[in-house]
């Protein structure tokens, strides 16, 4: 199986600061993973995602980049906004399911 | 208008009633996924259908059952045996059902009374 976990439950960024959330996944084996954004009460919405054949993946203020090494990846928001308050999920796919990590909070300090 | 679609977006059930939880996806997905997430947790797969007529249990299949007779719906049924069953219930989908992007409806509020 796979077991998702998150480096720290909560995280508080100033307005503009630059965000990084950190994920481990247990099994070698995954090959692609997932980073969502989850405001209260909706469904999680993707915002970027990596393969295992790569190391970095830049979309719109945001780059994941894994470590196949260590199992670790991570997520960089730059310049944080308002609008990026919210709970942020890694998932791991392995075995035709995805396994999610409880969420990291993140909160943006005007 | 395409997505998912997830109703009623919040439900109120008497304890030992039955509740279905309808899912509806108008992108052509051959696969679909029922979560539950309860409060401070991450997602758990409690089934998923990579075609229709076929579904695996996931991690938590127990008390609940699922139906697959028409490619944009999976409804889940909460059954009287799920002991626990207030929880957010999200509905996904896939294109194929292997290592691609979920793509999430917006989720039912189920609460037992």
């Amino acid at each position: 199986g796979e077991s998702v976990g998150l480096h720290l439950p909560t995280l508080s960024v100033q307005e503009g600061d630059n965000s990084i959330i950190n994920c481990a996944y247990s099994n070698s084996a995954s090959d692609y993973f997932i980073w969502y954004k989850q405001e209260s009460g909706k469904g999680p919405q993707f915002i970027i995602d990596i393969r295992s054949n790569m190391d970095k993946r830049q979309g719109q203020r945001v780059t994941v980049l894994l470590n196949k090494t260590v199992k670790h990846l991570s997520l960089q928001i730059a310049a944080t906004q308002p609008g990026d308050s919210a709970v942020y999920f890694c998932a791991a796919y392995n075995d035709y399911k995805l396994s999610f990590g409880a969420g990291t909070t993140v909160t943006v300090r005007a | 208008d395409g997505g998912i679609t997830q109703s009623p977006k919040y439900l109120f059930r008497k304890e030992g009633q039955n509740v279905t939880l309808s899912c509806e996806q108008n992108l052509n997905h051959d696969a679909m996924y029922w979560y539950r997430q309860d409060p401070g947790q991450g997602l758990r797969l409690i089934y998923y259908s990579q075609i229709v007529n076929d579904f695996q249990k996931g991690d938590i299949a127990e008390g609940y059952s699922v139906s697959r007779e028409k490619k944009e719906s999976f409804p889940l049924t909460v059954t009287s045996a799920q002991k626990n069953p207030t929880a957010f219930y999200l509905c996904a989908s896939n294109p194929a059902g292997g290592a691609d992007t979920q793509y999430f409806g917006p989720g039912t509020r189920l609460t037992v009374l």
